[in-house]
This record gives C-alpha cells, sequence and structure tokens, in this order.
C-alpha cells in the first residue's frame, strides 16, 4: 500500500477526445510527477509539480498538462488524443526532503 | 541526454537459482538509482534505493550494486521463488534543474521463476 490513489482504472477514447485522469497522494507529499508507460517499455517522465507549480518536464507536448492542488491531489490532462497515447498512466510522490517514492496502480488509456 | 540500459530483457530459471540483472546508464551525474519491480499490469513498487555516494543496498534476499564511474548496477536475487516473478526496472534519477528529480527507467528484465 503506496497511499498513491489514481482513477480511473481503465477508460477509452476516441481520438481527437480530450482526458482527465486524479491521483491522490498522502498528507505532506508535496512532489507529484507523472509518468507515461507504454506495452513493453519502461515509463517516460512526463511532468513534475511541486507545491501546485510545474518544475520539470519531459519530452511531451503542450497537449499535456497538469495541476495539482493543495490538498495533494493532482491531474493529467491530455487533449486532442492520438492513437499513440495509449498507455499505462502513472503518479508519483514524494514526500518533501526525502528521497522515497511511491507510485499509485496506474490509469490504463486506450485510445481508439 | 540519459539513457538506461537493462540486460537481459528476459530471463527464465529453475527455482532456487540465484541470478543478477544487469542496468547500465549513460551520464554519471546522477542523485541515486533505484530498483523497482512491476507485477503485470500493475504499478511500481520500490524495491531498493543507492544513493550516489553508496555502493550497495540490501533487503532480505536482494542486494543491489553500484558504480556510478563505470554508469552500472546489478540486482542479484538469491535463492529466486516463483513469487519472484515480474518485470524489474532500473531507474536514474537527476537533478534536472528547478529541484525536479526525474527518473529515467530502462525497459525492464521480465523474470520468470519456473517451480
Amino acid at each position: 500500500e503506496t497511499g498513491v490513489t489514481q482513477s480511473p482504472t481503465h477508460l477509452i477514447k476516441t481520438r481527437g477526445q480530450q482526458v482527465t485522469l486524479r491521483c491522490s497522494s498522502q498528507s505532506g507529499h508535496n512532489t507529484v510527477s507523472w509518468y507515461q508507460q507504454a506495452l513493453g517499455q519502461g515509463p517516460q517522465f512526463i511532468f513534475q509539480y511541486y507545491r501546485e507549480e510545474e518544475n520539470g518536464r519531459g519530452n511531451f507536448p503542450p497537449r499535456f498538462s497538469g495541476l495539482q492542488f493543495p490538498n495533494y491531489s493532482s491531474e493529467l490532462n491530455v487533449n486532442a488524443l492520438e492513437l499513440d497515447d495509449s498507455a499505462l498512466y502513472l503518479c508519483a510522490s514524494s514526500p518533501a526532503g526525502r528521497n522515497t517514492i511511491y507510485f499509485g496502480e496506474g490509469s490504463w488509456l486506450t485510445v481508439v | 541526454k540519459q539513457e538506461v540500459t537493462q540486460i537481459p530483457a528476459a530471463l527464465s530459471v529453475p527455482e532456487g537459482e540465484n541470478l543478477v540483472l544487469n542496468c547500465s546508464f549513460t551520464d554519471s551525474a546522477i542523485y541515486n538509482l533505484q530498483w523497482f519491480r512491476q507485477d503485470p499490469g500493475k504499478g511500481l513498487t520500490s524495491l531498493l534505493l543507492i544513493q550516489s555516494s553508496q555502493r550497495e543496498q540490501t533487503s532480505g534476499r536482494l542486494n543491489a550494486s553500484l558504480d556510478k564511474s563505470s554508469g552500472r548496477s546489478t540486482l542479484y536475487i538469491a535463492a529466486s521463488q516463483p513469487g519472484d516473478s515480474a518485470t524489474y526496472l532500473c531507474a536514474v534519477r537527476a537533478n534536472s534543474g528547478a529541484g525536479s528529480y526525474q527518473l529515467t527507467f530502462g525497459k525492464g528484465t521480465k523474470l520468470s521463476v519456473i517451480p
């Protein structure tokens, strides 16, 4: 049990649509990051939020955006979905000043 | 750009065997290295974390080593069990600026332990 909860667990969207994935972290985990894991690949870093501000971004286009809220929840939004966006999306959180990172179970997104 | 490679991509061993998983990375300027376990369709569970100043970490039957200068890490699993069957991922963490500590992952090694 990592204390990181993601929703929904599975969803199917049509190409061109928009999707919002949600993550809830433990109290005090003020750093949250999101990763995309395609089938058979390692997770790829999308971006990181610290105290509600984005402070790091991987090689993903602007249609991938996020929000972090004061209650330690966060969102990943993807606009104009493409078939290649089909993947497992993982949320990870870290407590302040610690190296430990906790991953959620992920949200499986299928774009058809 | 940091790149992480894991060898082998897949490994099948009989129960009870000791085994070694390998990880290499191209940029030695890392903050730490972690090994994760991922069961099919699930999230990641952290197994061991080695700080850049450390050489190894142990937890139960698992031992991970780090040679930062050569860009290599190994995960040693002793007396393997069928329950160890999973994908093992290696990830390095670097300070990518503005306090962001992103993880760069390898593609993983899929381990099957045969009873």
